[in-house]
Parts: C-alpha cells; sequence; structure tokens
C-alpha cells in the first residue's frame, strides 16, 4: 500500500476566500487520482478527479492541478463556504482499481 | 444514484466475540467492493478488495483469518471481525465500482460503520 499519515493538518480560511489543499503522493507510477470530502462520522464524498496524462481539470467551484515531476495534488476550492468544512483527502492508484488514501486536510471555513 | 449503504452504522461487542458488517450497493451491481479501516483523525486504510464470486485480495498487513471478506452477490459484501479486540475499534468503511460504468474508476461510499469493541 502506499503512505499512511498520522496526523492531520488543518487550514482555516474565511468564508469567500479561495483554499488551496495539498496534498504529496507516494508512487510515481500512479495514473488516476481523486480527491475526496469527509464531514464527520460519513464516508467519503467524490470530489473531482484527474488522470495522470493532464495537469489541470475543473469543476464546479473545484480546480485540482498535477505536478507529476515532484509528486503533488493539490486541490482549490473557489470562494469558500461554511459547507466546504470537512477534511479533504486525495487517493492514488495504479490501475483505477484500488485506491490509496494520503494524509488528510482539515478544512475549517470561519463564517 | 450509485448509494452504497452499510449496516449497522455503529455496533458495541465484547472481546472475543465476532462481529459482521454488510456493505449494498442499493441501485447498481458492483463486481469489486472494497474494505476500508479508519482510525481517529487519520487517513483511511485499504484493508482488502472484495471480489464477487472469489477470494478477496488482503492488502499487505491484514489478516485474512481475522478480517473475513464475503461477496456473495452483486450487491452484497460482508466484513467479519472475528475474535475482536479492542484495537480492532474503528471506523470501517466500504466502497463500491459499478460494474457497467465503462472507463469509469470511481468509487462510492458507504456511510460506514463505527465499531467498538469493550
Amino acid at each position: 500500500g502506499e503512505s499512511v499519515g498520522l496526523h492531520l493538518p488543518t487550514l482555516s480560511v474565511q468564508e469567500g476566500d479561495n483554499s488551496i489543499i495539498n496534498c504529496a503522493y507516494s508512487n510515481s507510477a500512479s495514473d488516476y487520482f481523486i480527491w475526496y470530502k469527509q464531514e464527520s462520522g460519513k464516508g467519503p464524498q467524490f470530489i473531482i478527479d484527474i488522470r495522470s496524462n493532464m495537469d489541470k481539470r475543473q469543476g464546479q467551484r473545484v480546480t485540482v492541478l498535477l505536478n507529476k515531476t515532484v509528486k503533488h495534488l493539490s486541490l482549490q476550492i473557489a470562494a469558500t463556504q461554511p459547507g466546504d468544512s470537512a477534511v479533504y483527502f486525495c487517493a492514488e492508484s495504479l490501475t483505477g482499481n484500488q485506491f490509496y488514501f494520503g494524509t488528510g486536510t482539515s478544512l475549517t471555513v470561519i463564517p | 444514484g450509485a448509494v452504497v449503504s452499510q449496516h449497522p452504522s455503529w455496533v458495541i461487542c465484547k472481546s472475543g466475540t465476532s462481529v459482521k458488517i454488510e456493505c449494498r450497493s442499493l441501485d447498481f451491481q458492483a463486481t469489486t467492493m472494497f474494505w476500508y479501516r479508519q482510525f481517529p483523525k487519520q487517513s483511511l486504510m485499504l484493508m482488502a478488495t472484495s471480489n464477487e464470486g472469489s477470494k478477496a485480495t488482503y492488502e499487505q498487513g491484514v489478516e485474512k483469518d481475522k478480517f473475513l471478506i464475503n461477496h456473495a452477490s452483486l450487491t452484497l459484501s460482508t466484513l467479519t471481525v472475528t475474535s475482536a479486540h479492542p484495537e480492532d475499534s474503528s471506523f470501517y468503511i466500504c466502497s463500491a465500482r459499478d460494474r457497467f460504468l465503462a472507463g469509469g474508476y470511481e468509487q462510492y461510499f458507504g456511510p460506514g460503520t463505527r465499531l467498538t469493541v469493550t
């Protein structure tokens, strides 16, 4: 499996500001990447995905950037809202089958 | 669409007993389901891949005799924690892939099951 974090980094942003959440993945051969949002006591929710043949993908209010050179993913959330408060995880996969989750980031939006 | 349920949502059991957790895909068929474990304030750790009609594939370090997985139908996978101990207390989450989602690799997650072993 891939690396698993032992602590949870935190990020606090003001409502309406943009948020940037970063993730370092561990396997340079990973081909599939997904960002998930997890609210307390619930299962993860899909946010956005990207394949290794792309370096940027946009969704509604979210953008994922992939830098394969340094094995880095970022999730940008535009105009962050209180409902965006949650823990965010990136997940990587070689085959699109087994996904391995990275260290999450706890996002708190200040009203 | 693409709803995955888990039952029970929480369970408390005594040390030494076994607990079964169910994962169901409600509106799609899943030949592949996945089981994860999550400790408080930590990431999800993939435990095993559950394959319909065949044996599960376990991740390195996961005891297959302790975490029994059965995927007897296209909509149901079960995880049985045998001879549970307090250190098995965790949040167990399953996910499923839609077998008819061509080219897709998205997994749909269940709401999780909180297991507490006393």
